[in-house]
C-alpha cells in the first residue's frame, strides 16, 4: 500500500506558465514533506520542504502547499523554465521512537515545452 | 568538497555472486541511507543509519546487508545477487534526520544476469 502517491506520471507545461505537481499521502503521522528533483543519470537533489505545522513554504520560483485535512501537498513552479524539465519526487518522513524513515512517491516527469 | 561519493558507477554480476557497493561522505553527516530506483517505482529505502554503529531497515531490506563502522562510510552488501536486484542504487546523507536535506551520490547502476 503506497503511503505517498503521485498520481500523475507525467506533466507537460508551456514555458513561462505555472507547473503544479501534486502528491497525496495516507499516514497522518508524517511530520515533514519534501520535494526532490532528478535529472537523468544524476542523483536526486533537494528542492524544498515543509513542516506539518505549516501550510505554505516559498523559495524563489518554488512554493509548496500543504493541506493536512486532505492529506495533500502540491509544488508550484512559477514561471516554468526549460531547466525545470526533470522528474520530481514527493517524499514524507516520520520520526517515531528513533525510527527515522522517509517514503518517496513514484515521481512525476515534468516536460517544459518551448 | 566531494560530498557523497559512490563506487563503482556500473557493475555486472552473475546470479549468486556477492559484492559491496561503496558509499562515503565527507560532510560529517550522521544520517546515511541507501535507496534503489526502479522504473515506475520511485525511490525505495533499503537501509538507513542514524550514526556510527547504528543501522535499521527500510522498505525493501531483503537481500541486502549494511554496516556503519565510521561516520564517513556506509557500504551496502549484496550477499547473493538475484536478477530482481538489477536497479540503480543511490546513497544519501543528511546532518541528523531523514527530514533534513539529503545529499545524494551519483548512483551505481547494477545489472544482475
Amino acid at each position: 500500500d503506497q503511503q505517498v502517491k503521485q498520481n500523475s506520471p507525467s506533466l507537460s507545461v508551456q514555458e513561462g506558465r505555472i507547473s503544479i505537481l501534486n502528491c497525496d499521502y495516507t499516514n497522518s503521522m508524517f511530520d515533514y514533506f519534501l520535494w526532490y528533483k532528478k535529472y537523468p543519470a544524476e542523483g536526486p537533489t533537494f528542492l524544498i520542504s515543509i513542516s506539518s505545522i505549516k501550510d505554505k513554504n516559498e523559495d524563489g520560483r518554488f512554493t509548496v502547499f500543504l493541506n493536512k485535512s486532505a492529506k495533500h501537498l502540491s509544488l508550484h513552479i512559477v514561471p516554468s523554465q526549460p531547466g525545470d524539465s526533470a522528474v520530481y519526487f514527493c517524499a514524507a518522513s516520520e520520526y517515531v521512537n528513533r525510527d527515522d524513515k522517509i517514503i518517496f512517491g513514484k515521481g512525476t516527469r515534468l516536460h517544459i515545452l518551448p | 568538497n566531494a560530498g557523497v561519493t559512490q563506487t563503482p558507477k556500473f557493475q555486472v554480476l552473475k546470479t549468486g555472486q556477492s559484492m559491496t557497493l561503496q558509499c562515503a561522505q565527507d560532510m560529517n553527516h550522521e544520517y546515511m541511507s541507501w535507496y534503489r530506483q526502479d522504473p515506475g517505482m520511485g525511490l525505495r529505502l533499503i537501509h538507513y543509519s542514524v550514526g556510527a554503529g547504528i543501522t535499521d531497515q527500510g522498505e525493501v531490506p531483503n537481500g541486502y546487508n549494511v554496516s556503519r563502522s565510521t561516520t564517513e562510510d556506509f557500504p551496502l552488501r549484496l550477499l547473493s545477487a538475484a536478477p530482481s536486484q538489477t536497479s540503480v542504487y543511490f546513497c544519501a546523507s543528511s546532518p541528523t534526520r531523514a527530514s533534513e536535506t539529503q545529499y545524494f551520490g551519483p548512483g551505481t547502476r547494477l545489472l544482475v544476469l
